[in-house]
């Protein structure tokens, strides 16, 4: 069975840090991506990453894919209050069905 | 255009009744699928459907869940004999063709006493 694990679950900061949030497994994923999550909606793609060691930037968010395709890290520059909300990161095998979620962290910037 | 819908919003129901669960995917997507989200949890997955048909349907949990999709765009999901086990957000998304973007709907938020 493939899992992820999400690290921290929940991570409270005070608003201009910086963070990072990890999220790894023991399996090989063709795609690895990462959604936010506010409250009452449905899950919004943020970044897909496909290639081993591949970066991708969307403003203030870095979004790493593993050599080995294994892992990932989403680190936010400079947080703001906007940022508050559950990320999760969600792995795609080579089938083209169904995508596994993590738990996701919930992550909370303080004013 | 429109993003995929999801009714009821909110569903609160009594242990042991039946419940339909319905999903307007966005017009043209071949691909639907369903999830189920629990309290602290990530979406589990529960059925593909590519067109009408269903493509992979492992996620189910028993066979008091089923769901159809008889003309390949409106599809639901159907849970007999519910149980406070169920209680949860059921998710549904819809992509272009397998293998691509989902877009999810804001779920439906299931309650059974």
């Amino acid at each position: 069975t493939q899992l992820l694990e999400q690290s921290p679950q929940f991570l409270s900061i005070q608003e201009g840090e910086n963070l990072t949030v990890y999220c790894n497994s023991s399996s090989v994923f063709s795609s690895l991506q990462w959604y936010r999550q506010e409250p009452g909606e449905g899950p919004v793609l943020l970044v897909t990453v496909v290639t081993g060691g591949e970066v991708k930037k969307l403003k203030r968010l870095t979004f790493q894919f593993g050599d080995a395709r294994k892992d990932s890290s989403l680190h936010i520059t400079a947080a703001q209050p906007g940022d508050t909300g559950l990320y999760l990161c969600a792995g795609a095998g080579n089938r083209d069905d169904k995508i596994i979620f993590g738990k996701g962290t919930r992550l909370h910037i303080l004013p | 255009g429109a993003g995929v819908s999801q009714t009821p919003s909110n569903k609160v129901t009594e242990k042991g009744k039946y419940v339909e669960l319905r999903c307007d995917p966005i017009s043209g997507h071949t691909a639907l699928y369903w999830y189920r989200q629990s309290l602290g949890q990530g979406p589990e997955f529960l059925i593909y459907f590519q067109g009408t048909g269903a493509a992979d349907d492992s996620g189910l949990p028993n066979d008091r869940f089923f769901a159809v999709r008889p003309e390949g765009s409106v599809s639901t999901l159907k849970i007999q004999r519910t149980e406070r086990g169920d209680s949860a957000v059921y998710l549904c998304a819809s992509s272009l063709k397998g293998g691509e973007t989902q877009y999810f709907g804001p779920g439906t938020r299931l309650l059974v006493l």
